[in-house]
Order: C-alpha cells, then sequence, then structure tokens
C-alpha cells in the first residue's frame, strides 16, 4: 500500500514570510511520481509540478521551490516571499505502478492562510 | 483551450433519490478519472476511464455508484438511492497521456452534492 502524509493541518504567515509545506510518502515501488497540487476557494485543484521517483534535482519555479530527498521520503514545498494569493490548501500526491498506476494518492492536505 | 467542465457545480437532493453529475474533460484527453472530496475521508479515488472503458473502478464505495463515458469524451457518475453520507464534493479529472503513473492529471472545479 502507499501512503502520503501532510502532518501540518494548517499553518498561518504573514505576508512576505517563507514557508515550507511537509509531505512525506510511502511506497514500496521504484518508479513513482509525486506531485503537488493546489485547491484555491474555488475548489478547483490546481497542477503545480511533478517530480519522478529518479529525478533527485531540486526544483524551482518562481517563489515556488521543491526538495526532494528520497533517503527521507520527502517532498517538501517551499513558497519564498508568501503573498495573500498564495491563501489554499496544498496537496501533495503520489502514484506508482503497483499503487494502481493511474490513481492518485492524496494526503490530507496543509491549509496555507497568508495574511497581511 | 477550455479546462475541465463539471456540471451542476452544487446539487441538493433528497435521501433516496438518484442523481447525475457531468464531467466533459479537456478535448484531446482520453484518460478520464472521478475523485470524491470528502471531510471524514479526504481526497479519495473513484474510478477510472481509458476511452469508454473503466479498467479501474476499484474506489467506487458501493453498487449504488456507477459512471459511465460515451465517445471517448463526456462522463456521467451516477448515484442511486443516495444516503447522508454521499454528500461530499465530486472531482473530476482527465489527462491526456495513455495509461501510465506519470499522468498529470487537470482537475474541475466539482460538483458539491448536499443529501438531506
Amino acid at each position: 500500500a502507499q501512503k502520503v502524509t501532510q502532518a501540518q493541518t494548517e499553518i498561518s504567515v504573514v505576508e512576505k514570510e517563507d514557508v515550507t509545506l511537509d509531505c512525506v510518502y510511502e511506497t514500496r515501488d521504484t518508479t513513482y511520481y509525486l506531485f503537488w497540487y493546489k485547491q484555491p476557494p474555488s475548489g478547483e485543484l490546481v497542477f503545480l509540478i511533478r517530480r519522478n521517483s529518479f529525478d533527485e534535482q531540486n526544483e524551482i519555479s518562481g517563489r515556488y521551490s521543491w526538495n526532494f530527498q528520497k533517503s527521507t521520503s520527502s517532498f517538501n514545498f517551499t513558497i519564498t516571499a508568501s503573498q495573500v494569493v498564495d491563501s489554499a490548501v496544498y496537496f501533495c500526491a503520489l502514484t506508482s505502478l503497483t499503487g494502481g498506476g493511474n490513481k492518485l494518492t492524496f494526503g490530507t492536505g496543509t491549509q496555507l492562510k497568508v495574511e497581511l | 483551450g477550455a479546462g475541465v467542465s463539471q456540471s451542476p457545480s452544487n446539487k441538493v437532493t433528497e435521501k433516496g433519490k438518484d442523481v447525475e453529475l457531468r464531467c466533459d474533460p479537456i478535448s484531446g484527453h482520453t484518460a478520464l478519472y472521478w475523485y470524491r472530496q470528502s471531510l471524514g475521508q479526504g481526497l479519495e479515488f473513484l474510478i477510472y476511464f481509458q476511452g469508454n472503458s473503466a479498467p479501474d473502478k476499484s474506489g467506487l464505495p458501493s453498487d449504488r455508484f456507477s459512471a459511465e463515458r460515451t465517445g471517448g469524451s463526456v462522463s456521467t457518475l451516477t448515484i442511486q438511492r443516495t444516503q447522508q453520507e454521499d454528500s461530499a464534493v465530486y472531482l473530476c479529472a482527465s489527462s491526456f497521456e495513455t495509461g501510465s503513473a506519470k499522468n498529470i492529471q487537470y482537475f474541475g472545479a466539482g460538483t458539491r452534492l448536499s443529501v438531506l
């Protein structure tokens, strides 16, 4: 079985602070994919990033960066200089061959509130 | 182009009634997925379509739930004899690649179902 854990239920920060959202995963597969999605109040899940298990390079996209560490089974997401528009629920998710291939296994999400 | 479209956005029904939820995927996407988001259970996979066939129905919670897809495009999720525990947001997603764990799934805004 595979599992994704997002231990932080809710985080509140003041605008311009940096914030890191944690994600820890479990899978027996050697080939798997990790995802982050953002869910704003409108409800639609917005794709942010996909990472495969063979690529441990960290990635930066604007104010967003992701740190993938296989040794600790973690795929953490950092927002630099947070803004009010970043307020949303963020989900980490996993797919793998034996985990059902196409099914996304989601964590429980982290509610991020960015205040002025 | 247009994203995944779901209708209705909100549905209120009485216990015991049947409901139909519709999903219109992104044009050209061959794979379509249904998920359910509820407070107690988080985001759960329901069913996956490749074209008009459903290779994975493992997430459907009971035989009151069924889904079909016609013309490789629009999908309908039907819940018969609704129960209060069926109250949730039903999310649809689609992806371009053929069946694979690497699929990026693009989500609609969901249908919020309330069973009174």
